[in-house]
């Protein structure tokens, strides 16, 4: 069954310093798509990254990269550089397509950023 | 701003009663997804609509109900309330056509509170 595992419940990182929030995903469709989200203490949830299974190279965007291991079935966050709005719930979510596009989440790490 | 509306953005209400939830979705999406976050968890899919039609049921209670409409609008009903209610319920909608990534836009979500 398609699953998304997130091991770590919560985290804390220094301000500045990189920090890498785990995910691996459990799927035996050949395409699907990986996505990161971001849920400050306000609630909204804010799209951060995504990769396709297609894709060769490790997305980026900005100081988010995913670092995407196809074999291993992972796609972990990292952030650079962290900053104190950073401090946040992160949710992995896998998308497949089965007669509908599907969207499963994993159960979040909450990141604490310490100044 | 993802684009995506929800009202309201709080209610508190009382065991076994009712209450509507709507969700306009991006302009030009068609697909309208429903989840339900309870207090520090992840997200649960309740349930999808696409252009009118039910696509998809996640573990969504038979006391809560769905549609869409003509205009793409989606109400979520849910009855007899119950303190497990209680929870963060987050409409999204997906583009439908042009590139892979489709990622979920989500609104603000609507925080239900069953006293």
């Amino acid at each position: 069954a398609q699953k998304i595992t997130q091991t770590q419940p919560g985290m804390f990182v220094q301000e500045k310093e990189a920090v890498t929030l785990d995910c691996t995903y459990d799927t035996s469709d050949q395409s699907y798509g990986l996505f990161w989200y971001k849920q400050p203490s306000s609630g909204e949830m804010i799209f951060l990254i995504y990769q396709g299974s297609y894709d060769e190279q490790n997305a980026t965007e900005g100081r988010y990269s995913l670092n995407f291991q196809k074999a291993r079935k992972s796609a972990n966050l990292v952030i650079s550089a962290s900053q104190l709005g950073d401090s946040a719930m992160y949710f992995c979510a896998m998308r497949q397509f089965s007669g509908t596009y599907k969207y499963i989440f994993g159960t979040g790490t909450r990141l604490k950023v310490l100044a | 701003d993802s684009g995506v509306t929800q009202t309201p953005k709080h209610l508190i209400t009382a065991t076994g009663q009712r209450v509507t939830l709507r969700c306009s979705p991006r302009s030009g999406d068609l697909s309208v997804y429903w989840y339900q976050q309870s207090l520090d968890q992840g997200l649960q899919f309740l349930i999808q609509y696409y252009n009118g039609e039910e696509r998809a049921k996640g573990n969504i209670l038979e006391r809560f109900s769905a549609q869409q409409f003509p205009d793409l609008h989606s109400e979520l009903n849910l009855s007899s309330l119950e303190l497990g209610d209680s929870a963060l319920y987050f409409c999204a909608s997906s583009a439908t056509s042009g590139g892979a990534r489709r990622e979920l836009f989500f609104g603000e979500g609507s925080r239900l509170t069953v006293l």
